[in-house]
């Protein structure tokens, strides 16, 4: 199985700041099937990334995702708000499927 | 837009069996392009894969919950059902259906089902 290890575990962060999340694998994912998601209280995820660097519809482009191998990161140039969540990484190249274990993004 | 919605009992006792449907609107399960998924996600905490299956009845599990699961689909009604047996405290968890055409891009809200006595 490939374990997801996501850093750092919290990001505290001030709004219009840059934010550098990463998420490395315990062995190299699959053709870069990984994709990352966003999580809201009470919301289910909502996917942002899928194949490492492609925005999901309806994203903005101050979300971009870069990595290949066991490497990955997912950057928010500028942060919103609304951005203030917790954020998944999830590798699909691999059975089984596994996720990372977040990393929560909060309001310095 | 593609529509997912949960269904089920909330609240299901030890050693029985955990039964959920998702409902698909917007979108046919039939069509072939996406497999359909149930993930699930610990208090608080993150999210495990349980498995997914195709339209023609196909399925895949993690094997850390094979022995006990099974999903089913039924595209007459543009659904497909989770079944988990021998369930434990360490079930509780909200389960969300998803589809998924490599990453799950359309997801339901959740239902959150406690095991209890």
């Amino acid at each position: 199985e490939v374990v997801l290890t996501q850093s750092p575990g919290t990001l505290s962060l001030s709004p219009g700041e840059r934010a550098t999340l990463s998420c490395r694998a315990s062995q190299s994912v699959y053709n870069s099937y990984l994709a990352w998601y966003q999580q809201k209280p009470g919301q289910a995820p909502r996917l942002l990334i899928q194949g490492a660097s492609n925005r999901a519809t309806g994203i903005p482009d101050r979300f971009s995702g870069s990595g290949s191998g066991t490497d990955f990161t997912l950057t928010i140039s500028r942060l919103e708000p609304e951005d203030f969540a917790v954020y998944y990484c999830h590798q699909y190249g691999n059975s089984p499927e596994t996720f990372g274990p977040g990393t929560k993004v909060d309001i310095k | 837009q593609v529509q997912l919605q949960e269904s089920g009992p909330g609240l299901v006792k030890p050693s029985q069996t955990l039964s959920l449907t998702c409902t698909v609107s917007g979108g046919s399960i039939s069509s072939g392009a996406y497999y359909w998924s149930w993930i699930r996600q610990h208090p608080g905490k993150g999210l495990e894969w349980i498995g997914y299956i195709f339209y023609s009845g196909n399925a895949y599990y993690n094997p850390s919950l094979e022995s006990r699961v099974t999903i089913s689909v039924d595209t007459s009604k543009n659904q497909f059902s989770l079944e988990l047996t021998s369930v434990t405290a360490a079930d509780t968890a909200v389960y969300y259906c998803a589809r998924v055409g490599g990453a799950a891009d359309y997801w339901g809200q959740g239902t959150l089902v406690t095991v209890s006595s």
